[in-house]
């Protein structure tokens, strides 16, 4: 089966805080690919990062830093030092070799950036 | 064109009327999707075109909904006798190939059945 998993619905921070939105994705395939896409109020999903499933580097972008542990199916986002702009609802989402061509996505996690 | 373009960008039906939603994808991009966004959820996979058939309809909610992509551009999704559980936002999305390249999406069409 494919799910992705955000566990967390909503979170608060104050600007300049830093703060990890969490993805726990399950697959059976072996190779497979792994994205984060940020929806801002305005309501276009924005695609951020793509991640192979060979590929455990972490990579870092600006602010944006992304860890993907094969280990324990994660691929974790963090933001440092926070925005007001950064507040929008995040999405993770797993596509693999052997699902069709479908992209799974979690359900999202609401960021709210307080200034 | 520039980017996904969804048409329209707002509608408002009245219960068991039809509609049609139109997306025109990036040019050149082979692979559409199209996804249900309720208030408050996450994506919900409606259908997927490479070219214009469409593999995988697993995720049309009913037989109410239909897709249909022309000349591997163009996709317009159709629902008919609208019922109030329709009312989301329909997002279409599009990409080079199929699972493995980031989607673009395209702004959404919000629908309320009324």
């Amino acid at each position: 089966a494919q799910k992705v998993t955000q566990a967390q619905t909503e979170i608060s921070v104050v600007e300049k805080e830093d703060v990890t939105l969490d993805c726990v994705y399950e697959t059976r395939d072996t190779t497979y690919y792994l994205f984060w896409y940020k929806q801002p109020p305005s309501g276009e999903l924005v695609f951020l990062i793509r991640r192979n499933s060979f590929d455990e580097q972490n990579e870092i972008s600006g602010r944006y830093s992304w860890n993907f542990q094969k280990s324990t199916s994660s691929f974790n986002f963090t933001i440092t030092a926070s925005q007001v702009v950064d507040s929008a609802v995040y999405f993770c989402a797993l596509s693999g070799s052997n699902t069709g061509n479908q992209f799974y996505f979690g359900t999202g996690t609401s960021l709210t950036v307080i200034p | 064109g520039a980017g996904v373009s969804q048409s329209p960008s707002n509608k408002v039906t009245e219960k068991g009327k039809d509609v049609e939603l139109r997306c025109d994808p990036i040019s050149g991009h082979t692979a559409l999707y199209w996804y249900r966004q309720s208030l408050g959820q996450g994506l919900e996979f409606l259908i997927y075109f490479q070219g214009n058939s469409a593999p995988d309809k697993s995720g049309l909610p009913s037989d109410r909904f239909s897709a249909e992509r022309t000349g591997g551009s163009v996709s317009t999704l159709t629902i008919q006798r609208t019922q109030q559980e329709d009312s989301a936002v329909y997002l279409c999305a599009s990409s080079f190939g199929l699972g493995i390249t980031s989607l673009h999406f395209g702004n959404g069409t919000r629908l309320t059945v009324t």
